[in-house]
């Protein structure tokens, strides 16, 4: 079955203090991963798409990068407006387009 | 203004009673998505359509309905509500396979 499995569930940083998150997958023949970011009471925004490995994209502090077995999203100098969940997705072969969510990483950046 | 819009965002109904949430996109996306957020669980697949008069099971559908007359809608109907359907429901669309789904605001269903 495929699988999407995020590490931590929670995690509390200080303003500045640089750190990752991981997504870690069990789809064979991956067609995309994707990260979103999540506000309370919103509906997730898009981040990035990975599609193979070695593969690295950038936005301002947020860097994705992916292997065959995960995905890490780093994060440099954090500042408290990075605060959120940070959500992992992947589509398998065969998908018509769906897209396997991961619980999330629920992200704290304190002043 | 241009994107995907929910409505209503929020609905309090009770055990039995017929819902349906609204999704509208401006995109001409052919692909479009319901899922489910509860917590412990995640985002879940209800439905979803490839195009008009398409639409598929996701992984969680008993108890839903959908239909797509036209490419911009995409309406989900509770038959008849139960509190298990308490959540919140994200609709989205996307350009095709393989590229990213962009998500509307979301509509807080609570079944009493």
């Amino acid at each position: 079955e495929d699988q999407v499995t995020q590490s931590p569930e929670a995690l509390r940083l200080q303003e500045g203090e640089s750190s990752s998150l991981n997504c870690s997958y069990t789809v064979s023949g991956l067609r995309g991963l994707f990260w979103y970011r999540q506000d309370p009471g919103k509906g997730p925004e898009f981040l990035f798409t990975l599609y193979s490995a070695g593969e690295e994209k950038e936005k301002e502090r947020l860097k994705a990068t992916l292997t065959k077995k995960e995905s890490f999203l780093h994060i440099t100098a954090p500042k408290p407006e990075d605060s959120a969940t940070y959500l992992c997705a992947v589509q398998a072969p065969g998908s018509q387009g769906n897209l396997i969510f991961g619980k999330g990483t629920k992200l704290s950046v304190k002043p | 203004d241009a994107g995907i819009t929910q409505s209503p965002r929020y609905k309090i109904t009770e055990t039995g009673r017929q819902v349906t949430l609204m999704c509208h996109q401006t995109w001409s996306h052919s692909y479009m998505f319901w899922y489910r957020q509860d917590l412990g669980h995640g985002l879940r697949l209800i439905y979803y359509s490839a195009a008009a008069d398409i639409t598929d099971k996701g992984e969680v559908p008993d108890g839903y309905v959908v239909s797509r007359s036209k490419t911009e809608n995409f309406p989900l109907t509770l038959e008849s509500a139960t509190r298990s359907q308490t959540s919140v429901y994200f609709c989205a669309s996307s350009r095709g396979r393989g590229y990213e789904q962009y998500f509307g605001p979301g509509t807080r269903l609570t079944v009493t």
